[in-house]
């Protein structure tokens, strides 16, 4: 019942803005979209995360379409710490129902110098 | 603030064992959820526990179960191993069960079945 399709790999120049995409067309519309990263097989790292509108903070931009059903990840100014497996995480459910994180398979993003 | 622990970090056990993997969530977090990473199927759900009581559960057998403490401590039990169990098994914490739920990974127990 994967919720999340995200590219295989993806290669970015230092420097560059790297565009991570996302496709959740099955997303309710209660359901969040995060965005994490794991680096070498270390706990997985919060990017961000939205529900509709399009959120930014220090380390990245979502961009989520208006009919919800995709996302982009936008990392400004790509560096070499920022290779790593990124994942798009439909969250389903609320403090009420209980939580499940459902995890797409990641894009494995390599910035090149 | 110290970030999740999770106890013991490399677990190599036999088949049929059992095993228990302990963790430690963020100092004022009171939710837990576990999840397990393989190569094959990836990161995957198994529970979440928020006051000690479990709110969510993965679609994993009945082998699988936790259980969480007053201190907001976790423990995960796996019963009568088998080789597929082989993974990296991670907890994350959070402070609530609602509203932003902002994740934090430990940096998991990998376990290993022979």
């Amino acid at each position: 019942d994967a919720k999340t399709t995200q590219p295989p790999s993806m290669d970015c120049a230092e420097g560059r803005a790297a565009n991570l995409p996302c496709n959740h067309s099955t997303i309710s519309g209660n359901e969040y979209v995060y965005w994490y990263r794991q680096i070498h097989s270390q706990g997985p790292q919060y990017i961000i995360h939205g529900l509709k509108n399009n959120e930014t903070n220090e380390m990245a931009s979502l961009i989520i379409t208006e009919d919800r059903k995709s996302s982009t990840l936008i990392l400004p100014h790509a560096t070499l710490r920022d290779t790593a497996v990124y994942y798009c995480i439909v969250r389903a459910g609320n403090s009420n129902t209980g939580n499940q994180f459902y995890f797409g398979t990641g894009t494995s993003l390599t910035v090149i110098p | 603030k110290a970030g999740v622990t999770q106890t013991p970090r490399y677990l190599i056990k036999t088949r049929g064992q059992q095993v228990t993997l302990s963790c430690s969530p963020i100092s004022g977090h009171r939710s837990v959820s576990w999840y397990q990473q393989t190569p094959g199927q990836g990161l995957q759900f198994l529970f979440e526990y928020f006051s000690e009581t479990q709110r969510n559960k993965g679609n994993f057998p009945g082998r699988f179960s936790g259980r969480q403490f007053s201190n907001s401590r976790s423990e995960m039990n796996v019963s009568t191993l088998e080789l597929g169990d082989s993974a990296l098994y991670l907890c994350a914490s959070s402070t609530s069960s609602g509203g932003a739920y902002e994740q934090y990974f430990g940096p998991g127990t990998r376990l290993t079945v022979t």
